[in-house]
C-alpha cells in the first residue's frame, strides 16, 4: 500500500459544528503532516507529527486540534470554524528524516475539500 | 524563515524542453523538493536535491546550487499531460518544508 487515504473527500459544516478529518497510511511512515491549501496558493504547513508526537505547530488557531492515535492514523478535529477556513486540507506522510525522507519526499493524500458556511 | 521565488506562469510547446527556476533564502537548508500538482489534485513528489548538481529521473531533471540558493526543474519531451503547477519546496534543519507559490505550466500543441 503506497497511498495516504483521507476521509471525507468533501465536507460542508456550519460555524457551530464539530467535525473531524481523518488520514490513514500503511507505509510505515513515522512522520505525518497536515497542510492547508487555498485556491491557487501553495500548501501551508499546519502541524507535524513525528513518531506520534506533535513536533511542529505553525501557530494554528485552537479551533483546529490534531490527534495522532497511532503511527498509521492522523486526525484533525474542527470546532467553531470560520468561513475563511474553507480550503483543501491535505494530509501527507514521510519516512522520518534520516530514514529515507530525502529520497521519497512526502506522499500526499487527495485531500478534504472543506466549506464552512 | 524561508523565502522562495518561482515564476508564476510559463508556456511551452509539446515536444519541447522547459526549465522552471526556483530561488530561495533559508536560515538552515536541508534539502529542496519539486512537486507536480494538477488542478484539484494533491501534489505528487518529483525530485529531491540536497547536494549540488543534477539529478535525472526520466524526462525530469532537477539541479541545485546551494551557494547561489538556486534550483531548476528541467522537463524534456513535453507532453500535454505535463500541464500542471510545479511547486518548489525547501526544507530547513527543523524538518519543516515550505512551498513556493508554484509555477503554472501550460503545454500547447
Amino acid at each position: 500500500d503506497t497511498e495516504v487515504t483521507q476521509t471525507p473527500k468533501h465536507l460542508v459544516m456550519g460555524m457551530t459544528n464539530k467535525k473531524s478529518l481523518k488520514c490513514e497510511q500503511h507505509m510505515g511512515h513515522r512522520a505525518m503532516y497536515w497542510y492547508k491549501q487555498k485556491a491557487k496558493k501553495p500548501p501551508e504547513l499546519m502541524f507535524v507529527y513525528s513518531y506520534e508526537k506533535l513536533s511542529i505547530n505553525e501557530s494554528v488557531p485552537s479551533r483546529f486540534s490534531p490527534e495522532c492515535p497511532n503511527s498509521s492514523l492522523l486526525n484533525l478535529h474542527l470546532h467553531a470554524l470560520q468561513p475563511e477556513d474553507s480550503a483543501l486540507y491535505l494530509c501527507a506522510s514521510s519516512q522520518s528524516p534520516g530514514q529515507g525522507a530525502e529520497v521519497y519526499g512526502y506522499t500526499f493524500g487527495s485531500g478534504t475539500r472543506l466549506t464552512v458556511v | 524563515g524561508q523565502n522562495i521565488d518561482q515564476p508564476t506562469e510559463m508556456t511551452a510547446t509539446e515536444g519541447a524542453i522547459v526549465q522552471i527556476n526556483c530561488t530561495y533564502q533559508t536560515s538552515g537548508f536541508n534539502g529542496l523538493f519539486w512537486y507536480q500538482q494538477h488542478a484539484g489534485e494533491a501534489p505528487t513528489f518529483l525530485s529531491y536535491n540536497v547536494l549540488d548538481g543534477l539529478e535525472e529521473k526520466g524526462r525530469f531533471s532537477s539541479f541545485l546550487s546551494r551557494s547561489k540558493g538556486y534550483s531548476y526543474l528541467l522537463l524534456k519531451e513535453l507532453q500535454m499531460k505535463d500541464s500542471a503547477s510545479y511547486l518548489c519546496a525547501v526544507r530547513d534543519n527543523a524538518g519543516k518544508s515550505t512551498f513556493g507559490d508554484g509555477t503554472t505550466l501550460t503545454v500547447k500543441p
